[in-house]
């Protein structure tokens, strides 16, 4: 079967740090997206990971450890605008198979 | 723009009713993928393309269910006997790297 968790929310301040933590047992595994959602928008790209280690873009970070099947998205500096859903996903045998999503909340 | 678009992205229809979307992926892209979301949900993965060819279609796409894509240019999804449970956004994708479209709302009343 397929199984992507991730938690349902979160909560954290302006100016601090979050990991939304991934982990997934999937059939197959081609590399693990990282999407940003607003509420009522489509999802937007932040990160893939296809090799075990860190990547980093600016604020955000992706890390991912294929032997564990875990993955996290790290968020530095928060601010109210990274209020959305965070989707983890993996990309395997040609689609991708998401998570729930994580809904952070930033309050000030 | 040279984006994912998609239209319309808000349709209202009543119960029994046909609809059809459309997606115009980056053109440079063969692939071209079909998701649903639900509230609270991720995306499911409903079908996709390589140029005009549709590779695979999910169990969750049922015989009211129809996607083309002529000329492996935009695609069109369509929904015959619309059901309220067929409310979702449905969104679609370019490319292996997905970047997807703004949507389409489907309300069934």
């Amino acid at each position: 079967g397929q199984n992507i968790d991730q938690p349902t929310e979160m909560t954290a301040t302006e100016g601090a740090i979050v990991q939304i933590n991934c982990t997934y047992q999937t059939s197959g595994f081609n590399g693990l997206f990282w999407y940003q959602q607003h509420a009522g928008e489509a999802p937007t790209f932040l990160s893939y990971n296809v090799l075990d280690g860190l990547e980093e873009k600016g604020r955000f970070s992706s890390f991912l450890s294929r032997s564990k099947g875990y993955s996290y998205l790290l968020l530095k500096e928060l601010q109210m605008k990274d209020s959305a859903s965070y989707l983890c996903a993996v990309y395997n045998t040609d689609k991708l198979i998401f998570g729930t999503g994580t809904r952070l909340q930033v309050f000030p | 723009d040279t984006g994912v678009s998609q239209n319309p992205r808000h349709k209202i229809t009543k119960r029994g009713q046909n609809v059809t979307f459309r997606c115009d992926p980056i053109s440079e892209h063969n692939r071209l993928y079909w998701y649903r979301q639900t509230l609270g949900q991720g995306p499911e993965f409903l079908t996709y393309f390589q140029n005009e060819a549709q590779l695979e279609k999910s169990r969750l796409l049922s015989d009211r269910f129809s996607a083309e894509r002529p000329k492996g240019s935009f695609s069109t999804l369509e929904i015959q006997r619309t059901e309220q449970g067929d409310s979702a956004m449905y969104l679609c994708a370019s490319s292996s790297d997905q970047y997807f479209g703004p949507g389409t709302r489907l309300t069934v009343l």
